[in-house]
């Protein structure tokens, strides 16, 4: 299996800016996903990065540093419905395809 | 509508009285997935299976059993239930593989207490 950190919760407030960071260790890296999951819903697909840099989508956007083995996904402008755990998983290299590795989720909360 | 159907979504059931939890979907994926996901463990993969009749096991297989008979269907099979299979599971489906242009695609969970 892989090594993968993220920080148990996290609160923040409407309008402002949160920072969840993922760590990972693994044997070959080959990308990194976060997923957005609400209570008692179904994961949903956010982004993904192979490659180091900023992927951006909207309010949304992701880091990846293969060299530090770290991510991070950046949420601005929050709104009370980003109020979810949000999910790292990271896929190796080593495995066949089918192979996603998920880290324990973030639950952030987001106040008025 | 693309999406990926589990049933039921809630069963309640008794140590040792087979169960399979049903899971299709309707996008012509070639992968597709089970996970478990407990409190203060995230999801770990059970079972995944790249096409029609390839399968493999994931992390936590013990006590599981799959089949894919079917590109659209990969029923999850408890031979005899146990409570420490109480969870929460998640189907997902990929068009192949899990990769960067193919993400996962969840169904909305079935929620399983083995008493």
């Amino acid at each position: 299996g892989q090594n993968i950190d993220q920080p148990t919760e996290m609160t923040a407030t409407e309008g402002a800016i949160v920072q969840i960071n993922c760590t990972y260790q693994t044997s070959g890296f080959n990308g990194l996903f976060w997923y957005q999951q609400h209570a008692g819903e179904a994961p949903t697909f956010l982004s993904y990065n192979v490659l180091d840099g900023l992927e951006e989508k909207g309010r949304f956007s992701s880091f990846l540093s293969r060299s530090k083995g770290y991510s991070y996904l950046l949420l601005k402008e929050l709104q009370m419905k980003d109020s979810a755990s949000y999910l790292c998983a990271v896929k190796d290299r080593g495995s066949t395809l089918g192979r996603l590795y998920f880290g324990r989720g973030t639950q952030l909360t987001v106040w008025p | 509508e693309a999406q990926v159907t589990q049933n039921p979504r809630y069963l309640i059931t008794v140590t040792g009285k087979k169960l399979t939890v049903t899971c299709s979907q309707n996008m012509n994926h070639e992968y597709m997935s089970w996970y478990r996901q407990d409190p203060g463990l995230g999801l770990r993969q059970i079972y995944y299976s790249m096409n029609v009749e390839v399968t493999d096991k994931g992390d936590v297989p013990e006590g599981y059993k799959v089949s894919r008979k079917e590109k659209r269907n990969f029923p999850l099979i408890l031979e005899s239930p146990s409570p420490n299979q109480t969870s929460l599971y998640f189907c997902a489906s990929s068009l192949r593989g899990v990769t960067n242009n193919s993400p996962l695609h969840f169904g909305n969970g079935t929620r399983l207490t083995v008493t």
